[in-house]
């Protein structure tokens, strides 16, 4: 059974860079059939796909238009985790932030991570 | 990008309802459409994937049909612990993109 657990601080200030991370267990980083992908969530923005990280052979990423010059999503083979960094983030970037697994064969999301609330204050 | 719209957007049912959503996608999504149920302060849980297939574990009370641009989520028999958002999420092209919600409430 594959699980995601994330980890990182609750709180930035504006114009810093949010760190996430999401640890796989159950499963590899590396599998050749999922992505690991970032969500967030927000009042003003709904369920936002932010981008993912996936291994053809070698190791791809896409990501959304909005964030495309700020984020940075890497894979971690060593721990088997995958990262996400936003950088110069404003209050906008405010929400709860899910890694989510990519099952590529049937084009679902499951499972998630446990959600982690970043605040974007001073 | 592919925009879902999702109606109604919310809606008061009581138990033993049925209840139907509806999402329509902007361009054709062939059938790389799933729902997701989400609940308060926790993550989206899938219901069904491919527009039609039952998730395993989910209740059979749930069920969804469509293609290309309509589809349609439908809830049988509306259950207490079914009182939740329900998402939309289309896997056609990226962006990958969820529609705006529908939220069931207690009537």
């Amino acid at each position: 059974q594959v699980q995601l657990q994330q980890s990182g601080p609750g709180l930035v200030k504006p114009s810093q860079t949010l760190s996430l991370t999401c640890a796989i267990s159950g499963d590899s980083v590396s599998n050749n059939r999922a992505a690991w992908n970032w969500i967030r969530q927000s009042p003003s923005r709904g369920l936002e796909w932010l981008g993912r990280t996936y291994y053809r052979s070698t190791w791809y990423n896409d990501y959304a238009v909005s964030v495309k010059s700020r984020i940075t999503i890497n894979p971690d083979t060593s721990k088997n985790q995958f990262s996400l960094q936003l950088n110069s983030v404003t209050p906008d970037d405010t929400a709860v932030y899910y890694c989510a697994m990519y099952d590529w064969d049937y084009g679902r999301f499951g499972p998630w991570g446990q959600g982690t609330l970043v605040t974007v204050s001073s | 990008d592919i925009q879902m719209t999702q109606s109604p957007s919310s809606l008061s049912a009581s138990v033993g309802d049925r209840v139907t959503i509806t999402c329509r996608a902007s361009q054709t999504t062939s059938n790389y459409l799933n729902w997701y149920q989400q609940k308060p302060g926790k993550a989206p849980k899938l219901l069904i994937y491919t527009a039609s297939s039952l998730q395993s574990g989910v209740p059979s009370r749930f069920s969804g049909s469509g293609s290309g641009t309509d589809f349609t989520l439908t809830i049988s028999s509306l259950q207490p612990e079914d009182f939740a958002t329900y998402y939309c999420q289309q896997s056609s092209t990226i962006p990958l993109t969820f529609g705006g919600g529908t939220k069931v409430e207690i009537k």
